[in-house]
Formats: structure tokens, C-alpha cells, sequence
């Protein structure tokens, strides 16, 4: 079983709606890392959370440390939002404090 | 500008042909990473360093070598590599295990 589980794995879009990922997962974690990545490839870290809410224009993610929840929203979504975004969490256990796990990514299409 | 660079960006190469991908970041961090990235897995971690001269091994290193002797540098080393080994490769570095990650824009490598 997946540590961490994402939903939906794709997700297509009118431009201007207003979009909801979720991320799971299944250990107590120190943080929770939201990634972005372009077609092309690169990846940009888009949050960092340990608790409750965080806002960068567009983007909205929160995380519920008591339901192993987080999610990132993305309000007037833009074709230019297009990309696969990822969870990672960093587990609280010290065997394993110095990694990251990653969930397997939602696939956004925003049509114009 | 903030960077975390990697080279070479795409590379194909031969089985037993040993090979280095550098990564290297200007942002004084401490903590750098390797990532492999291949379809329907997702992103792995391969090998991170607390600091200069402190490795350990992520959830797939084998075939995989790493060293940290200047704190700017990170390279991962295939001492032999094998076809399994065809991945995007990332490197990522932060200051520490639980800010902000910073990623390379990829090394696509593939062994014939």
C-alpha cells in the first residue's frame, strides 16, 4: 500500500474553475511538500506545510495533521496551470525522517 | 539566482560504461538529494546528505554511488550501469530536511 495516495490521477478543466487535489497518507509526518511539474520536466516546489493553511496567489493548500489529509486548490485555474502537481510527506519516524515520500501525481489539463 | 544545476541534461550511454552525473547548487544548503523519476512509480529517492561528507541511502541505491565532499556539490555515480538504470534523474538540495526544496531541471539518461 501506498504511503501516500493522490486523487484524482487526472483532472481536466475549463479555464476559470475552481480546482481541489488531495493527498493522503498513511504516517505521521513532520511536512508535506507541494510540487508542480512542467511538460519538459522540471519541478518547482510550490508548499511547504506542517500545519494549517498556506496562500500564493492562485494557490491555496491546506493540511489536517488529525485526518492525514492535505489538499491544494487553485482558484480561476489557467491553461498555464497545466502541469502534474505532487504530494511528498517526510515521515516523523527516525528511521526515516530524512526522506521523502511522494505520491504518484495529478495530472491538471486546464482547457482555454 | 537561486540554482540547483545538473549535468549532463540527456545522456544515452552503453551498459558498463561508468558514468557521473553532477549536481551542483549555489545556495549554500546542506541538505542535497537524488530522485529517479520513471512512469507509474513516481518519484524515488536514491541518496541524500545531511552535510559534507554525511550520506545515506534513500529507498533505491543500488547501482548508485554518491559523494559529498564540497558542500556545493552532490555527484551520483553509475559505476556500471544497466538498462534498468533508463530514468529521469533530479536533483534537489534545501537547507534543511524540512524547508523549502529546490530542484535541478532533470538529467534524462538512458542505457542502451
Amino acid at each position: 500500500k501506498n504511503e501516500v495516495e493522490q486523487s484524482p490521477q487526472n483532472l481536466t478543466a475549463q479555464e476559470g474553475e475552481f480546482i481541489t487535489i488531495n493527498c493522503s497518507y498513511s504516517v505521521g509526518i513532520s511536512a508535506l511538500h507541494w510540487l508542480q511539474q512542467h511538460p519538459g520536466g522540471g519541478i518547482v516546489s510550490l508548499f511547504m506545510l506542517s500545519s494549517g493553511k498556506k496562500k500564493h496567489g492562485r494557490l491555496i493548500a491546506t493540511i489536517n495533521i488529525q485526518e492525514k489529509h492535505s489538499s491544494l486548490h487553485i482558484t480561476a485555474s489557467h491553461p498555464r496551470d497545466s502541469a502534474v502537481y505532487i504530494c511528498a510527506v517526510r515521515s516523523r519516524s527516525s528511521g526515516s525522517a530524512r526522506q521523502l515520500t511522494f505520491g504518484s501525481g495529478t495530472q491538471l489539463t486546464v482547457l482555454p | 539566482e537561486a540554482q540547483v544545476t545538473q549535468n549532463p541534461r540527456y545522456l544515452i550511454t552503453v551498459t558498463g560504461k561508468k558514468l557521473t552525473v553532477t549536481c551542483s547548487q549555489n545556495m549554500n544548503h546542506e541538505y542535497m538529494s537524488w530522485y529517479r523519476q520513471d512512469p507509474g512509480l513516481g518519484l524515488r529517492q536514491i541518496y541524500y546528505s545531511m552535510n559534507v561528507e554525511v550520506t545515506d541511502k534513500g529507498d533505491v541505491p543500488e547501482g548508485y554511488k554518491v559523494s559529498r565532499k564540497e558542500k556545493r556539490n552532490f555527484p551520483l555515480i553509475l559505476e556500471s550501469p544497466s538498462p534498468n538504470q533508463t530514468s529521469l534523474y533530479f536533483c534537489a538540495s534545501s537547507t534543511g530536511v524540512g524547508n523549502t526544496i529546490y530542484f535541478g531541471e532533470g538529467s534524462w539518461l538512458t542505457v542502451v
